[in-house]
């Protein structure tokens, strides 16, 4: 059964620094990988999805890696903003009739 | 990119009535739709996924009679609660699968926000 875990759970950082949220999945057999954010009382908004087969996506500030062999992926924020202040989620797909499987975010603080 | 709606954003119902929700796919077809719950601080529960033409399929543990599913256009799927009670109170949300030039990513709704009282 796949799980996929997210580190750290929650992160205050001060305007303008760069930072990196981690994620990991134990079966490597995926299809893709998404990130996404998520704003308080909203639905979610997707940020950057990774095919099996890349190895990283940007865009603009974000960028998102994924090492599939070892079952991990980050999502590099650079210059943080407080309006990037939000819930950070990954999800993995494996394919098919597959679900998307999700970790249970990092809450991202963005202090000005 | 791809667009899913929701109507409505929010809902209070009393207890004892049905509520029904619908997801929308804005500018692309989707024969699969996805029906997730969300409670305060915690990730998405996908409740049940929607195929058009088909019977919904239900993940273990949600009440089939109580979430009613229909996926009757390749544009819109409803989800209805029906007798809906307090704790079925929560965030509601819908997902779209787009299979093309989407790379089958998931385009996720606003969410509907049910109280029932």
């Amino acid at each position: 059964k796949q799980e996929v875990t997210q580190i750290p759970a929650a992160l205050s950082v001060p305007e303008g620094e760069n930072l990196v949220l981690n994620c990991s999945f134990t079966d490597s057999a995926i299809y893709n990988l998404q990130w996404f954010r998520q704003d308080p009382g909203k639905g979610l908004t997707s940020l950057l999805l990774i095919q099996s087969s890349q190895r990283e996506q940007t865009s603009g500030r974000l960028n998102a890696s994924l090492d599939k062999s070892s079952g991990r992926s980050t999502l590099y924020i650079a210059a943080s903003q407080p309006g990037d202040s939000a819930t950070y989620l990954c999800a993995v797909f494996k394919g098919g009739s597959e679900k998307l499987v999700f970790g249970k975010g990092t809450k991202l603080t963005v202090n000005p | 990119g791809a667009v899913v709606s929701q109507h409505p954003s929010w809902v209070i119902c009393k207890s004892g009535t049905s509520v029904k929700i619908e997801c929308r796919s804005l500018d692309f077809q989707a024969t699969t739709m996805f029906w997730y719950r969300q409670f305060p601080k915690q990730s998405l529960m996908l409740m049940a996924t929607s195929n058009e033409g088909s019977k919904a399929t239900y993940e273990q543990g949600v009440e089939k009679d109580k979430f009613l599913i229909n996926h009757a256009s390749l544009t819109l799927s409803t989800l209805t609660v029906t007798s809906a009670h307090p704790e079925d109170s929560s965030f509601y949300i819908c997902s779209a699968f787009h299979g093309g030039n989407y790379y089958n990513e998931q385009f996720f709704g606003p969410g509907t926000r049910l109280t029932v009282l």
